[in-house]
């Protein structure tokens, strides 16, 4: 089955460690993204992948890091730096990021920071 | 910067009345709207696109959107609604970056609730 597969569904971290949220695609999309989840703000972009190799700040991007070393995969790591980091994290990707270009959504990692 | 904004944050129905979840946005040149679907502790799913086609566009489950640009409106709708139905639904725009890339736009989300 064609589809985006995040792992784990449940992360708990300790404050002051690193994490890093897996992202798989087998879709063969160029486009990849990383949303953050808190209730009632919607999604807001975290980072963004155009093609392997870039990768781009999003509009929530502090505290946050990563790459895009294969077109498969788009890893993200929070960090310590993340202040609140506690939230529901969604990886999705497109064919391409052009006009009308539908995301396809993974089924999320919930991080509690405890 | 392209926005949207969803009109209610709630809506209850009954199972069997229609459904009106209401979406306005901003846009300073023609918009590609989208309307997705998200079940609890779920990831998201595309209800209907619209990209500067026809005005009605109509999507899974028996959902239909309107585009009205005199309106600057997107609403999504269903004659009936199903009690698997109640989930949350977020109206998104696309945005286009300086390098022509397209980032969306979510709203903040309406949390539609079915009673039997």
């Amino acid at each position: 089955d064609g589809g985006i597969t995040q792992s784990p569904k449940y992360l708990f971290r300790k404050e002051g460690q690193n994490v890093t949220l897996s992202c798989e695609q087998n879709l063969n999309h160029d486009a990849m993204y990383w949303y953050r989840q808190d209730p009632g703000q919607g999604l807001r972009l975290i980072y963004y992948s155009q093609i392997v190799n870039d990768f781009q700040k999003g509009d929530i991007a502090e505290g946050y890091s990563g790459s895009r070393e294969k077109k498969e995969s788009f890893p993200l790591t929070v960090t310590s730096a993340q202040k609140n980091p506690t939230a529901f994290y969604l990886c999705a990707s497109s064919i391409a990021g052009g006009p009308g270009s539908e995301a396809f959504f993974g089924q999320g990692t919930r991080l509690t920071v405890v | 910067a392209q926005s949207v904004t969803q009109l209610d944050s709630h809506v209850s129905v009954s199972e069997g009345t229609p459904v009106l979840l209401r979406c306005n946005y901003s846009s300073s040149y023609s918009p590609s709207l989208f309307w997705y679907v998200q079940h609890p502790n779920k990831g998201l799913q595309l209800l209907l696109k619209y990209t500067s086609a026809a005005t009605l566009v109509k999507g899974i489950n028996g959902f239909e959107a309107e585009f009205k640009k005199s309106e600057t409106s997107f609403h999504l709708t269903k004659p009936s609604a199903h009690m698997s139905d109640a989930a949350e639904y977020f109206c998104v725009v696309s945005d286009k970056l300086n390098t022509g890339f397209q980032k969306l736009v979510f709203g903040t989300g309406t949390r539609l609730l079915v009673s039997p």
